[in-house]
């Protein structure tokens, strides 16, 4: 069966400072890839999606960037952290198989960063 | 831009009751799906139901979807407590992969 990791569950860090959010799957291959922001009490803002290693697309532009070294690894970055950037992260993936028509995603237990 | 839009935004009901929570959206899908998100958690994937389909059942759950009016509805019926969590559709268009996530609705059920 298929898991989602994420990692950490939560982080504090003071602004300015460097970020790293990591997510891996297990138990697929070749999957489509995504990470979300939402803010309390809010919808879901997708931030980067990818289909496959090393192809990354930006949904908004900001401060994060992400990465995906290897096709199961989806990586959040930042190099210096603003406090708007507080805020509950979710990875998440879909088959990479077909026209996705059909695909549902599936969610990892998300980071809750606090910047101060 | 929001695809979908859940309504109401708040819902609070006693053990028991149904729960009916609406989800509109403004262009052609491909298929629409509901997700579950307990407080602090990440999303869990309920029903999806694609456009040639009208209706879908899942346990308690009951998922309504009409084409024409741009339109689907969630119905839990005979709630729990455990039931308490914020819900959100999300579309599928064209030949996209990334689904477009409503605000969600937030429901309340009291023991």
């Amino acid at each position: 069966s298929q898991t989602i990791h994420q990692w950490p569950a939560t982080l504090v860090q003071p602004v300015g400072s460097p970020l790293s959010l990591e997510c891996t799957v297990e138990g697929t291959s070749n999957p489509n890839l995504y990470w979300y922001r939402q803010a309390a009490g809010r919808g879901l803002q997708l931030l980067f999606y990818s289909v496959g290693i090393g192809q990354i697309s930006s949904e908004v532009p900001q401060n994060l960037s992400a990465s995906r070294p290897q096709d199961r690894q989806f990586i959040l970055s930042s190099k210096k952290l603003l406090l708007s950037d507080s805020g509950f992260y979710l990875c998440a993936w879909s088959s990479g198989s077909g026209s996705g028509s059909y695909n549902e995603q599936f969610f990892g237990p998300g980071t809750r960063l606090t910047v101060l | 831009s929001q695809q979908g839009e859940e309504d109401p935004q708040a819902l609070s009901i006693q053990e028991g009751e149904n729960a009916t929570m609406n989800c509109s959206y403004k262009t052609s899908i491909n298929n629409l799906q509901w997700y579950r998100q307990n407080s602090g958690r990440g999303l869990v994937h309920l029903i999806l139901i694609r456009s040639n389909e009208r209706e879908k059942h899942s346990g308690r759950l009951r998922v309504t979807l009409d084409t024409s009016k741009k339109s689907s509805s969630l119905l839990i019926t005979a709630s729990r407590a455990a039931d308490t969590a914020s819900y959100f559709c999300a579309t599928l268009s064209g030949g996209s992969y990334i689904p477009t996530f409503g605000r969600g609705t937030s429901l309340i059920v009291h023991p």
